[in-house]
């Protein structure tokens, strides 16, 4: 079954420090979506990407945080100076439409 | 925008038995529901979902019910086995959102 690869699995950062968090999306995939889940929490969308654009992004998604598919293959997250709230596992999920999203196994990462 | 609520948070069943895991949403304009199942330390994994058109949906085990009308909709797990045990989470779209919204999650306990 087709899977989104994530890496890497661990990533631990220094605060202030600027991190990437890479995904491979299944080949066929048109929408690419990141959530994160702080531990113990619920999984929260961050952003939306279509077309080589944003379409959606929440309140979380501030300036410290940019998205792009440099290579048409990889689907990277960056946070531009990581905080201790960043602390979280990130989740790559991509769709070949609006619905039936496939979740990678997600990147955790750990702001010291 | 979405809440999504999710009863219980914790759901303890004896192998064999059935169980119920249940979702209130707030936004009538959403029109799809999935239901994700998380493993420790990998992504949510989707097992079922369900539009807005349907009112109950079966796959094997595993059924889905909705309620427009009272905006709710529920995860039946019948025949419950060891490997069962997991966090479920409930989400919902729609209304022109891109973005999921999860519920806070339910760890489901089989006690063999």
């Amino acid at each position: 079954e087709p899977e989104v690869t994530q890496t890497p699995s661990h990533q631990v950062t220094q605060m202030g420090q600027e991190v990437i968090l890479r995904c491979v999306p299944i080949s066929n995939h048109l929408y690419f979506y990141w959530y994160r889940q702080i531990l113990g929490q619920k999984v929260e969308f961050l952003v939306s990407f279509y077309n080589n654009e944003i379409s959606e992004k929440s309140e979380i998604f501030d300036d410290q945080f940019s998205v792009e598919r440099p290579d048409g293959s990889n689907f990277t997250l960056k946070i531009r100076s990581t905080k201790l709230e960043d602390s979280a596992m990130y989740f790559c999920a991509t769709s070949w439409g609006n619905y039936g999203y496939t979740f990678g196994s997600g990147t955790r990462l750990t702001i010291v | 925008g979405e809440n999504v609520e999710q009863h219980p948070s914790t759901l303890s069943v004896q192998e064999g038995d059935s169980a119920v895991i249940k979702c209130t949403y707030s936004d009538s304009a959403s029109n799809y529901f999935p239901w994700y199942k998380q493993e420790l330390g990998k992504g949510p994994q989707l097992i079922i979902d369900i539009r807005s058109n349907v009112g109950e949906k079966k796959d094997q085990r595993i059924a889905v019910t909705l309620n427009k009308t009272a905006k709710h909709f529920s995860l039946h797990i019948t025949e419950t086995q060891p490997e069962d045990s997991a966090v479920y989470f409930c989400a919902a779209i729609g209304g022109g959102a891109d973005g999921l919204t999860f519920g806070k999650g339910t760890h489901l306990i089989i006690q063999p």
